[in-house]
């Protein structure tokens, strides 16, 4: 079955700790997204990529960073810069970034601190 | 900056009634709609896409496109209280990569 994989499913920091959060995604989409959803809000993008080996800042990019080492995989790591962590954290992925390509979206994974 | 609005609700209507969901937009050039529905929990799923003026229909889904006004919004008949979720509207800027999406309508159906 194609689709969007984020693991794990529940995360907890400890003060000064990073993590990493995963999305892999086997529908050979180019695109891949992470946002940030807290209660009551819509979603708010982190870092976008495109294409592999290149990725660009969304609204929010401060305390987190990405890599784009395989077409499949997007890691999301929250790093201790990160200071309000807590939230539903949604990947997301698409065949193009223009017109008319619709986002897809994993499960999630909700962070919380310790 | 890019907005986008929705009355966050939450909308109520009986089983059975059609429930009217808005969303406005503030860029002129935007040119790809969608609609997603949020379950309490869960992660946003497609429900609709439209991309011209106009009424687009899924089953029970109508999607509708006013660009000179700058709204879409979803038409959900025969409502269920399986619709009972958080709908969230996106939407795709010419020229731009990503989706800006609005806060989302809270929407109730009691049987």
């Amino acid at each position: 079955d194609g689709g969007i994989t984020q693991s794990p499913k529940y995360l907890f920091r400890k003060e000064g700790q990073n993590v990493t959060l995963s999305c892999e995604q086997n529908l050979n989409h180019d695109a891949m997204y992470w946002y940030r959803q807290d209660p009551g809000q819509g979603l708010r993008l982190i870092y976008y990529s495109q294409i592999v080996n290149d990725f660009q800042k969304g609204d929010i990019a401060e305390g987190y960073s990405v890599s784009r080492e395989k077409k499949e995989s997007f890691p999301l790591t929250v790093t201790s810069a990160q200071k309000n962590p807590t939230a539903f954290y949604l990947c997301a992925s698409s065949f193009g970034t223009k017109g008319a390509q619709p986002q897809h979206f994993g499960d999630g994974t909700r962070l919380s601190i310790l | 900056q890019k907005e986008v609005e929705q009355n966050s609700g939450p909308l109520s209507v009986p089983e059975g009634a059609i429930a009217s969901l808005n969303c406005t937009y503030s860029d002129r050039g935007s040119q790809s709609f969608f609609w997603y529905r949020q379950y309490s929990g869960k992660s946003p799923e497609l429900i609709m896409s439209i991309y011209s003026n106009g009424d687009k229909e899924d089953g029970r889904f109508t999607a509708q496109l006013n660009k000179a006004s700058q709204y879409v919004s979803l038409l959900i008949r025969d409502s269920q209280p399986s619709d009972s979720a958080t709908y969230l509207c996106a939407v795709r800027s010419s020229g731009y990569s990503t989706l800006t999406f609005g806060k989302g309508t809270m929407l109730l159906v009691s049987p």
